[in-house]
């Protein structure tokens, strides 16, 4: 069974500019969350999708925005990037929205913002 | 809101002996506890977890103990190999929270030859 996928890998932006960030979650996996990493502030949590409604979500500001589809794949975006968005955006999947599921991260998408 | 405290923030053994990397949480709402094992460029593996209703759960070399009433739980890995080195997270959530999970700051192990 195929994991969690994430693209692009790695990313390089500048200040002001926006990006999109996909995540293909684990065949049947219906949640997705969205993780940022970083070596300061470590692993942050920043919304949940299930059947594509947003059932949670972090203390990041309104320029951090996600949707899910469907199938669903999910897509994070950030608006007017600043040089402290630079970091690992993480995704997981799991089978449903209650606490307790196992969770399963992709490899990750490293952005970094100059 | 949910703070968990890991335990130290670095360790190094020997290859063969044992380690332990300790966690606290604050909610005691909190009743799924997973570790993540992370190595160099990859994403968190999920290495186990435990639930509230258990005290105690093993996976070959690895174990997981937890105490409700302190609020803490523990990893041990027995019979280390280099293989182990990376760094391991904790993390903890709660029934109501959905799927966020409370990250703990990560251990940098290393097992030495």
């Amino acid at each position: 069974k195929a994991g969690v996928t994430q693209t692009p890998r790695y990313l390089i932006k500048t200040r002001g500019q926006q990006v999109t960030l996909s995540c293909s979650p684990i065949s049947g996996h219906r949640s997705v969350s969205w993780y940022q990493q970083t070596p300061g502030q470590g692993l942050q949590f920043l919304f949940e999708y299930f059947s594509e409604t947003q059932r949670n979500k972090g203390n990041f500001p309104g320029r951090f925005s996600g949707r899910q589809f469907s199938n669903s794949r999910s897509e994070m975006n950030v608006s007017t990037l600043e040089l402290g968005d630079s970091a690992l955006y993480l995704c997981a999947s799991s089978r449903t929205a209650q606490a307790g599921f196992e969770q399963y991260f992709g490899p990750g998408t490293r952005l970094t913002v100059t | 809101g949910e703070n968990v405290e890991q335990h130290p923030s670095t360790l190094s053994v020997q290859e063969g002996d044992s380690a332990v990397i300790k966690c606290t949480y604050s909610d005691s709402a909190s009743n799924y506890f997973p570790w993540y094992k992370q190595e160099l460029g990859k994403g968190p593996q999920l290495i186990i977890d435990i639930r509230s209703n258990v005290g105690e759960k093993k996976d070959q070399r690895i174990a997981v103990t937890l105490n409700k009433t302190a609020k803490h739980f523990s990893l041990h890995i027995t019979e280390t190999q280099p293989e182990d080195s990376a760094v391991y997270f904790c993390a903890a959530s709660y029934t109501g929270g959905g799927n966020k999970l409370t990250f703990g700051t990560g251990t940098q192990l290393k097992v030495e030859l």
